[in-house]
């Protein structure tokens, strides 16, 4: 089955800063690529999502790129703010069961200092 | 307002008592599925379902059961809970035709 690995597990920035989560994941034929965060005491909550036939994608302050080659893809946080402080999770999924195969990282504790 | 519930938020209880905990959604959503999250092995799917009487294992299945007989409720149903069980425990739901799965806020389950 799909293994999904993150790094770092913990990563503190100052306001301002960019933060970079990386993961790797082992079944090429996975294509899909979620990014979820979990702020303290609530449930995950997607944030952005990327698909295999696109290397980049943005959403305003964050974005996601994708390698296929070397199976890995990267969240990216640019200018952090406080509130971007949570527990955030990669995830991938095989074609035609992502709903239903998503299997996540283990998780990267951001923490922004001001 | 849209959302996915589950109750209780927190329960302590004792080895082989069962206990069930309820999930319910309100956004007519055919897929629902359960996961345990650990510290430092993120999150991990135990079953999921793809509509009313459709369920299937996900990866860490051994000890839960589930049942989907409405498609609002998805009850994640522990018949002899034990130490290892100690977790939290999320709900989601996935409209059809998309990929995006809406969490609940979680179970807090302490098994003694």
């Amino acid at each position: 089955g799909e293994n999904v690995e993150q790094h770092p597990s913990t990563l503190s920035v100052q306001e301002g800063d960019s933060a970079v989560i990386k993961c790797t994941y082992s079944d090429s034929a996975s294509n899909y690529f979620p990014w979820y965060k979990q702020e303290l005491g609530k449930g995950p909550q997607l944030i952005i999502d990327i698909r295999s036939n696109v290397g980049e994608k943005k959403d305003q302050r964050i974005a996601v790129t994708l390698n296929k080659t070397a199976k890995h893809f990267s969240l990216h946080i640019t200018e952090t703010q406080p509130e971007d402080s949570a527990v955030y999770f990669c995830a991938a999924s095989p074609p035609g069961g992502t709903a239903s195969k998503l299997t996540f990282g283990t998780g990267t504790r951001l923490q922004v200092t001001l | 307002e849209a959302q996915v519930t589950q109750n209780p938020r927190y329960l302590i209880t004792v080895t082989g008592k069962k206990l069930t905990v309820t999930c319910s959604q309100n956004m007519n959503h055919e897929y629902m599925s359960w996961y345990r999250q650990d510290p430092g092995l993120g999150l991990r799917q135990i079953y999921y379902s793809m509509n009313v009487e459709v369920t299937d294992k996900g990866d860490v299945p051994e000890g839960y059961k589930v049942s989907r007989k409405e498609k609002r409720n998805f009850p994640l149903i522990l018949e002899s809970p034990s130490p290892n069980q100690t977790s939290l425990y999320f709900c989601a739901s996935t409209p059809t035709g998309t990929d995006t799965q809406y969490f609940g806020p979680g179970t807090r389950l302490t098994v003694l």
